[in-house]
């Protein structure tokens, strides 16, 4: 398995434009996670789905960030407006329901907003 | 909900030497501790867990130790190689069910060679 696809890998965007990230968990997984990674706050969780269905969004920061997740194999973050306290690492995690709580995450997409 | 501290932030030992970092949770219900190591640049891997049923687990030059009466975990990493240097995150969860991973601030080991 090509394990969890995130892109794009690098983006740089100027405030108020809007930036939009995907994600491909691994096939089979039926949970899905975004996380963000500053060196202030570490990993955070924004939200995660389980058989494509929100189940908790409260880490999301803003009525500005919004997230779907139209089919098992396709996620997306988005953002709109974009700001520069959004700069960060975004991961895309995902995991399977068993009796582990093992999550892969992709390799992240790093956003610079300017 | 979990809330999960992690120390120390920074870490620096000589190679060869021992790294110890410790993590404290917060819900006395959790029993599932993995530990992410996360190189520059790079994801987060998985690279040892224990769940509450077992006190010590130990893979090679790691080991995690858990304490569920005082709700702490340790990682231990013995003979220190400079390829040890990353960041090093513990987490903590139940092992089943809709509960996320909630994540350690992460530890920034640095192997001096």
């Amino acid at each position: 398995d090509a394990g969890v696809i995130q892109s794009p890998r690098h983006e740089v965007t100027e405030m108020g434009q809007e930036v939009t990230l995907r994600c491909k968990p691994i096939s089979g997984h039926d949970y899905l996670f975004w996380y963000r990674q500053t060196m202030m706050r570490g990993l955070e969780l924004l939200i995660y789905f389980n058989n494509n269905v929100p189940i908790d969004d409260s880490g999301m920061p803003e009525d500005r960030f919004s997230a779907k997740m139209p089919n098992a194999s396709f996620s997306t973050l988005k953002i709109q407006p974009s700001e520069p306290r959004d700069s960060a690492v975004y991961f895309c995690a995902s995991r399977q329901s068993n009796n582990r709580n093992t999550i892969y995450f992709g390799e992240g997409s790093w956003l610079t907003v300017v | 909900g979990e809330n999960v501290e992690q120390h120390p932030s920074t870490l620096s030992v000589q190679e060869g030497d021992s790294a110890v970092i410790k993590c404290t949770y917060s819900d006395s219900a959790s029993n599932y501790f993995p530990w992410y190591k996360q190189e520059l640049g790079k994801r987060p891997q998985l690279i040892i867990d224990i769940r509450s049923n077992v006190g010590e687990k130990k893979d090679q030059r790691i080991a995690v130790t858990l304490n569920k009466t005082a709700k702490h975990f340790s990682l231990h990493i013995t003979e220190t190689q400079p390829e040890d240097s990353a960041v090093y995150f513990c987490a903590a969860s139940f092992p089943s069910g809709n509960t996320p991973l909630v994540f350690g601030k992460g530890t920034r080991l640095s192997v001096i060679a």
